[in-house]
Formats: structure tokens, sequence, C-alpha cells
């Protein structure tokens, strides 16, 4: 089936950095999605973007839903050890329906 | 709000046994509830949708005879694994969406644990 696209697989950045991942897609959604999971958990939501060109914020995390609606990006600020993990993003087309995600990003904080 | 329990987080059995996973919206009603599975380093494969009280929709190559999935109630979803194999291993993790609300968001069990012996 259909995926979103994030690469690259795996980040490593320094603590106290900022980072950011994208999403795309050849096909548009009418809702973003960024989750992290850690390691033998369910994934989290972290943002939920409902309108293309939308900016939102949940502490030291923004996500964007691209005007095109094919993309979306994350971006952590200040990163701290905690900040590791997997970052998936997905894509939705209406109340209710399925997702499609992203293979994921495994992020790597050093200290 | 919105948390979603799993029972059991782990578990072990022996192959040709069946295995009954629940799924829990402990702080709201949910329409819908889905069914993944995850291998190891890699993204979450949606296996079945299931909304309350009726048939669950399988994606492709999901056997449903194999994976039965009842849903019966707003807060209640199980998946039973009927005579297991090792490679039905795996990380079963469910997800729930919100009644009554008009969005995508699905709020995500923390998964359970199978090993087939």
């Amino acid at each position: 089936g259909q995926q979103l696209n994030q690469s690259p697989q795996s980040m490593f950045i320094q603590e106290g950095e900022d980072v950011s991942m994208n999403c795309t897609s050849s096909s548009i959604f009418n809702t973003w999605l960024w989750y992290k999971q850690d390691p033998g958990e369910g994934p989290v939501l972290l943002i939920a973007l409902y309108k293309a060109g939308e900016l939102t914020s949940n502490g030291r995390l923004t996500a964007q839903f691209g005007i095109t609606r094919k993309d979306s990006f994350l971006n952590i600020s200040a990163s701290i050890p905690s900040d590791v993990g997997i970052y998936f993003c997905a894509g939705g087309t209406g109340a209710n329906s399925k997702l499609t995600f992203g293979k994921g990003i495994t992020l790597s904080v050093r200290p | 709000g919105a948390v979603v329990s799993q029972h059991p987080s782990r578990v072990i059995c022996k192959s040709g046994t069946s295995v009954k996973i629940e799924c829990r919206s402990l702080d709201f009603q949910a329409t819908t509830m889905f069914w993944y599975r995850q291998f190891p380093k890699q993204s979450l494969m949606l296996m079945a949708t299931s909304n309350e009280g009726s048939k669950a929709t399988y994606e492709q190559g999901v056997e449903k005879d194999k994976f039965l999935i009842n849903h019966a109630s707003l807060t209640l979803s199980t998946l039973t694994v009927t005579s297991a194999h090792p490679e039905d291993s795996s990380f079963y993790i469910c997800s729930a969406s919100r009644k009554f609300e008009l969005d995508n968001e699905q709020f995500f069990g923390p998964g359970t644990r199978l090993t087939v012996l």
C-alpha cells in the first residue's frame, strides 16, 4: 500500500540542537499527524494539523501542514535526551478514516 | 484524556493455541478501532478497521479467519489470533478514534508483544 516518504531513516544530533523532519506524499491528505514511539510502546500523538498552511506548536515542537497538502514538517527545538525515539508522520483523508504512515525517523540525541 | 489500554502487554503461547488481545478506550467512546502489527524497526501495518456493532474490514492479505476481531461496545475491541504459529509473533497495537469528533486523530494503546513458541 501507499506509504508516506520520511528520510533519512536515522538522525543523530547533539543535545540542545534543533532538528527538522519532513514528510512527503504523492497524494493529498486532509489531515497530517505526527507521532512519537518509544521502544516497546505504542505511538503517542504529538501534533495534529487540519488546514493547509497551518502552523501548530506543542511546547518545543512545531509542525506545519504544507500548502499543497502533500507534505508536512516537524521541528524540535533545543533537543533533550528524552526526545530520543521514532517519529512517524501520518496522513488522513477524513473523520475516522484509516491513516497512511511514513516509515519513521529514529532520532538519537547525544548528551 | 483519550487513553487507550491493551491487555495483556506481553504473552507467550505454544504453537496451535489461540490468543485474545483486548483494546479498551478508558475515557472516551470510540467509533472506530484499528488493529496494527509492527515488526522490529518497521512502520505500523494496518490489519483491520472495526466499527462498533459491525464486521471488521480487513486489509488485503490479512486472513480474517485467523485474526478474529470483535467490537462489541464503544469502548472495547478484541483481536483473537487463532491457531497461532511462530510467524505470528509480533507487536500488536490497537488505536481508537473518538465518537462525535470529526477529526482523524487515532489514539494508540501501549501494544501487546506476542511470542509464539
